[in-house]
């Protein structure tokens, strides 16, 4: 069975750092483009990330040169490490599994929540 | 950069409706969209990708059209538990979400 766990949210100040884990299991995350999506309360779903299974990854303008996405095979995990974290990063964070570049995201996590506040 | 436009953001509807939300791209995507249906609290759901292909155990009441900068999702006949947001997202590079629809019961 394909589960996604995702950890490592939680409250932290603004201009900190927080690295965000989602454990897979069920199949290889290496295989797979692996994304991180997130929902700031009562909005929208915002795309924050890709990882391709090339190693080529993608951020939004929103988080470009704040976060960096990577994986650890031996643990079979995805990560986000956000740094420099802003109120507006205040969101619940998604890892969510692609087959491919086309065919959208068919596997998602529960959700950590991410809160940036003093 | 790409920008998706979901319109309308608010549909009320019955049960038994057709239901049509439209995606539009700042530019050309070909086929690479997809959407998704979320009820709160919960991930979303998978429903079409590549525009216009059914994600395997969803109801055949959903269907996917469009190519290019104007797509569809179409329910055929609403039921109780259709009742949530949708998004649509483009899955070239930057992996941009549209702004949501949220259809409520009328």
């Amino acid at each position: 069975e394909v589960q996604l766990v995702e950890s490592g949210g939680g409250l932290v100040q603004p201009g900190g750092s927080l690295r965000l884990s989602c454990a897979a299991s069920g199949f290889t995350v290496s295989s797979y483009y692996m994304s991180w999506v997130r929902q700031a309360p009562g909005k929208g779903l915002e795309w924050v990330s890709v990882l391709y299974s090339s190693g080529t990854t993608f951020f939004a303008d929103s988080v470009k040169g704040r976060c960096t996405i990577s994986r650890d095979n031996s643990k079979n995990t995805l990560y986000l490490q956000m740094n420099s974290l802003r109120a507006e990063d205040t969101a619940v964070y998604y890892c969510a599994r692609m087959s491919s570049g086309w065919e959208g995201s068919d596997y998602w996590g529960q959700g950590t929540l991410v809160t940036v506040s003093s | 950069d790409i920008q998706l436009t979901q319109s309308p953001s608010l549909l009320s509807a019955s049960v038994g409706d057709r239901v049509t939300i439209t995606c539009r791209a700042s530019r050309g995507i070909s086929y690479y969209l997809a959407w998704y249906q979320q009820k709160p609290g919960k991930a979303p759901k998978l429903l079409i990708y590549a525009a216009s292909t059914l994600q395997s155990g969803v109801p055949s009441r959903f269907s996917g059209s469009g190519s290019g900068t104007e797509f569809t999702l179409t329910i055929s006949s609403l039921q109780p538990e259709d009742f949530a947001t949708y998004y649509c997202q483009q899955l070239n590079s930057d992996l941009i979400f549209g702004g949501g629809t949220k259809v409520e019961i009328k």
